[in-house]
């Protein structure tokens, strides 16, 4: 199975901070990474796929990056609505994995 | 906007098989995507069960395989989760979706999610 490995784990941040968060996979994954945010008791919530594209409807302010077995999302400009939990998830080969989340926090 | 919900008993015994159905509307199931199941569990994190093609292909976790049955049913617009022999272990907050693939890609993400329903593995 190929490992998805986030960090940090959680931060703490201010609204109107730049966020990035990393996705480690334990081998090339050809960018196929995707990026899920989750609030509380909600279903996690589709953001980004093919490592950099953004789906519709999501904020300019996400974005994402890398290739190989590094990848980053970026939050360019924290709002009020975007603390929650965020993970990846590589479509590469099944079995499909997610990484363990990384929790924003307001500081 | 598609629209999945997930339907099923919350309390389960150990030993006993959990059964989950997943409605999808307005959208038809017999259309070219995955329909999968995800769950999540403070100790395993987000985990795919696994999933069905429109053309009722089914693809497992290997880690779940031999106690796991999708099935679909396009009458009803909906697809189901069999999971055998369960314990305290597979208690979670199980998610049906959507899993979407792109050209050039080899699988697919999830694009649409239910809002979950927690199943607790108990006596």
């Amino acid at each position: 199975d190929i490992q998805m490995t986030q960090s940090p784990s959680s931060l703490s941040a201010s609204g109107g901070d730049r966020v990035t968060i990393t996705c480690r996979a334990s081998q090339d994954i050809s960018k196929s990474l995707a990026w899920y945010q989750q609030k509380p008791g909600k279903a996690p919530k589709f953001l980004l796929f093919a490592a950099s594209r953004l789906e519709s409807g999501v904020p300019s302010r996400f974005s994402g990056s890398g290739s190989g077995t590094d990848y980053t999302l970026t939050i360019s400009s924290l709002q009020p609505e975007d603390f929650a939990t965020y993970y990846c998830q590589q479509y590469y080969t099944t079995p499909l994995t997610f990484g363990g989340g990384t929790k924003v926090e307001i500081k | 906007q598609v629209q999945l919900q997930e339907s099923g008993p919350g309390l389960v015994k150990p030993s006993e098989t959990l059964s989950l159905t997943c409605t999808v509307s307005p959208y038809s199931i017999n259309s070219a995507y995955y329909w999968g199941w995800i769950r999540q569990s403070p100790g395993r994190g987000l985990e795919w069960i696994g999933s069905i093609y429109h053309s009722g292909s089914t693809y497992y976790n290997p880690s779940l395989k031999s106690r796991v049955t999708i099935s679909i049913d396009m009458s009803k617009n909906q697809f189901s989760l069999k999971l055998s022999s369960v314990t305290a272990a597979d208690t979670a907050v199980y998610y049906c979706a959507r899993g979407r693939f792109t050209y050039g890609f080899s699988e697919y993400y999830f694009d649409y999610w239910g809002q979950g329903t927690l199943v607790t593995v108990s006596s």
